[in-house]
């Protein structure tokens, strides 16, 4: 069964604080990996999209790394508004469907 | 350009009661997503369309929930009759397909009593 699960649940920091939030999977095939922001009461917000074991992608504090069974998203000395669940997508080779893990709450306190 | 569009934004109702969420995808998407995001299950797809046409509808929980897609730039979502386990937060998300990310709409809120 196709399956993504994240970790930790919930992740509190300190202000400057440096940290990864992890993203494993197990599917049939990999067609690409998505990281997403979703703040409360919003949609989820596209950050990031991996294809293949190696790349990485970043942006401001962010930086997302893909291995073949595993994403991190790195963040460095983040702030207040770095706070916000991180959501973790698989998308299917076959198919193209995208399955999603449960979140990463992530609390950023000065 | 306006992003993904749904309405409304909270919907309370009583169980039993007919329930449509409606999306505006981002024009020029051809492909158009609905989701259901709760505390237990966090985000599951349940249907999607490519070209007005559904594809994939497994997600779909039971025969109490329809979608359509009339034309490129509308869809809705109906819940017949709505029980209080459908309440929940249901995102609609759009792309251009390929691969391209998905861009959600900030989602309809569902209160069933």
């Amino acid at each position: 069964e196709d399956q993504v699960t994240q970790s930790p649940e919930a992740l509190r920091l300190q202000e400057g604080e440096s940290s990864s939030l992890n993203c494993s999977y197990t599917v049939s095939g990999l067609r690409g990996l998505f990281w997403y922001r979703q703040d409360p009461g919003k949609g989820p917000e596209f950050l990031f999209t991996l294809y293949s074991a190696g790349e990485e992608k970043e942006k401001e504090r962010l930086k997302a790394t893909l291995t073949k069974k595993e994403s991190f998203l790195h963040i460095t000395a983040p702030k207040p508004e770095d706070s916000a669940t991180y959501l973790c997508a698989v998308q299917l080779k076959e198919g193209g469907k995208l399955i999603f893990g449960q979140g990463t709450e992530l609390s950023v306190k000065p | 350009d306006a992003g993904v569009i749904q309405s409304p934004r909270h919907e309370v109702t009583e169980m039993g009661q007919e329930v449509t969420l409606r999306c505006k995808p981002i024009s020029g998407h051809d492909y158009l997503f609905w989701y259901r995001q709760t505390m237990m299950r966090g985000l599951e797809l349940l249907i999607y369309f490519n070209n007005n046409v559904p594809i994939d509808d497994s997600g779909m929980p039971e025969d109490r929930f329809s979608a359509k897609m009339p034309n490129a730039s509308f869809s809705t979502l109906k819940i017949q009759p709505s029980e209080p386990r459908d309440s929940a937060v249901y995102f609609c998300a759009s792309t251009a397909g390929g691969f391209s990310p998905l861009h959600f709409g900030n989602g309809t809120r569902l209160t069933v009593t």
